[in-house]
């Protein structure tokens, strides 16, 4: 594809609701990263695959959060038991190797009533 | 842990008038990015610095990196309306797998 999509874009939950949110990366890249942005702060990293694998996942708050990234493409982030303080954009970025450029997605705005 | 502020956090200007957002570290910068990101949108990559006292320029912006690697900063001559959006630094933390991003800096225009 032209960039990385995510969807939805847009997700609206209730308090201790399940929710998932998929990222497409660029085609080809293999390195794949989720970020949380809640408002007026700086994207914070949650974590990172290096193809299948998370490589990196000490920025997930806690384990109500996971990823999973199966063939090495498409990633889903899954958010059990959502918490009002889940609220956020949550951005996915990819690059096409570790050390290279990392081209985010437009993101998915989280509300949880 | 490592935490990287902005200033200001933010900044309205007149349209053609400087603007400049600084960025500092508690602890030693391994490279530094910059990120614009406007209204709505998403962070989109400007620019990576890697050498102490780095500077590097793209059309109107300067960006400089600390002769400590402590500290950077995004300088715009003559803003334009285009130039609206949030500025984030980004430490790469030696290895670009997990950027720290600093507090950013909202840059508003007064056309």
């Amino acid at each position: 594809g032209a960039g990385v999509s995510q969807t939805p874009s847009n997700k609206v939950t209730e308090k201790g609701k399940y929710v998932e949110l998929r990222c497409d990366p660029i085609s080809g890249h293999t390195a794949l990263y989720w970020y949380r942005q809640s408002l007026g702060q700086g994207p914070e990293f949650l974590i990172y695959f290096q193809g299948t694998g998370a490589a990196d996942d000490s920025g997930l708050p806690n384990d109500r959060f996971f990823a999973v990234r199966p063939e090495g493409s498409v990633s889903t982030l899954k958010i059990q038991r959502t918490e009002r303080g889940d609220s956020a954009v949550y951005l996915c970025a990819s690059s096409l190797i570790r050390t290279d450029t990392q081209y985010f997605g437009p993101g998915t705005r989280l509300t949880v009533l | 842990g490592q935490q990287v502020m902005q200033i200001p956090q933010y900044q309205h200007v007149q349209e053609g008038e400087d603007f400049t957002t600084y960025c500092n570290s508690s602890t030693t910068l391994s490279n530094i990015q910059w990120y614009k990101q406007r209204p709505g949108g998403h962070p989109v990559f400007l620019i990576q610095l890697v050498k102490s006292g780095e500077v590097k320029k793209q059309k109107r912006l300067t960006f400089q990196f600390g002769e400590a690697k402590k500290n950077s900063s995004l300088h715009i001559t003559a803003t334009q309306t285009t130039d609206v959006g949030t500025y984030f630094c980004a430490d790469t933390n030696f290895g670009n797998e997990k950027l720290t991003f600093g507090t950013g800096t909202r840059l508003t225009i007064i056309p």
